[in-house]
């Protein structure tokens, strides 16, 4: 059974920075690319970041181009995402999704329960 | 960046009834690269469609999907009452994976 359980997220003053992970078990993790999708409460879904199978190949949004990072150690089966310079409008809560192939731009066929981040003072 | 529009943003509709959900596309999708999501309040976004038509294992086979180019359709034959939810679509096959604004079903 696939399972993606993400941690990191919290309360953060604007300008600060917090780490996503998202362990994941069930399936292959080096094979299959990852993405990080957020939800603002009540809000509809917005892709922020993907990376392929081998981590050669990443991709980011606009919004969040330049300030965010994502990584991923095929070793242990875990993603992570590292916001820096956060804002009021990066509060959502963060969905980690698995790839449905190794490529970073692809449908996503699972996905976690999802960790809130809140950027306020 | 392609843009999806769902419609419409809500749907009324009775258990037993036919849903058709609409996506739209600011340009061609190459290859109907098009996916659907379901999503209830409080879950996670669920997979329901890939490739516009492909449904993933598990999937019941009263969802079905179709459309080609900038025109996307996601069709309930026959609405459960677990059917009633949040739908997007997306588009994929290029670096962002843009969603749609999604469509509330509701009873």
């Amino acid at each position: 059974e696939v399972q993606l359980l993400e941690s990191g997220g919290g309360l953060v003053l604007p300008g600060g920075s917090l780490r996503l992970s998202c362990a994941a078990s069930g399936f292959t993790f080096k094979n299959y690319a990852m993405s990080w999708v957020r939800q603002t409460p009540g809000k509809g879904l917005e892709w922020v970041s993907a990376i392929s199978s081998g981590g050669g190949s990443i991709d980011y949004a606009d919004s969040v181009k330049g300030r965010f990072t994502l990584s991923r150690d095929n070793s242990n089966s875990t993603l992570f995402l590292q916001m820096n310079s956060l804002r009021a409008e990066d509060s959502a809560v963060y969905y980690c999704a698995k790839g449905g192939s190794a490529f970073s731009g692809w449908y996503l066929d699972f996905w976690g329960q999802g960790t809130r981040v809140t950027v306020s003072s | 960046e392609i843009v999806l529009t769902q419609s419409p943003g809500t749907l009324s509709l009775s258990p037993g009834e036919r849903a058709t959900l609409s996506c739209t596309a600011s340009q061609s999708i190459s290859s109907n690269y098009v996916a659907w999501y379901q999503q209830k309040p409080g879950q996670a976004p669920r997979l329901l469609m890939y490739g516009a038509s492909r449904r993933p294992n598990g999937i019941p086979d009263r969802f079905s999907g179709g459309g080609s180019g900038t025109d996307f359709t996601l069709t309930i034959s026959r609405l459960g009452p677990e059917d009633f939810a949040m739908y997007y679509c997306q588009q994929y096959g290029n670096s962002a994976g843009t969603f749609g604004q999604g469509t509330k079903l509701e009873i």
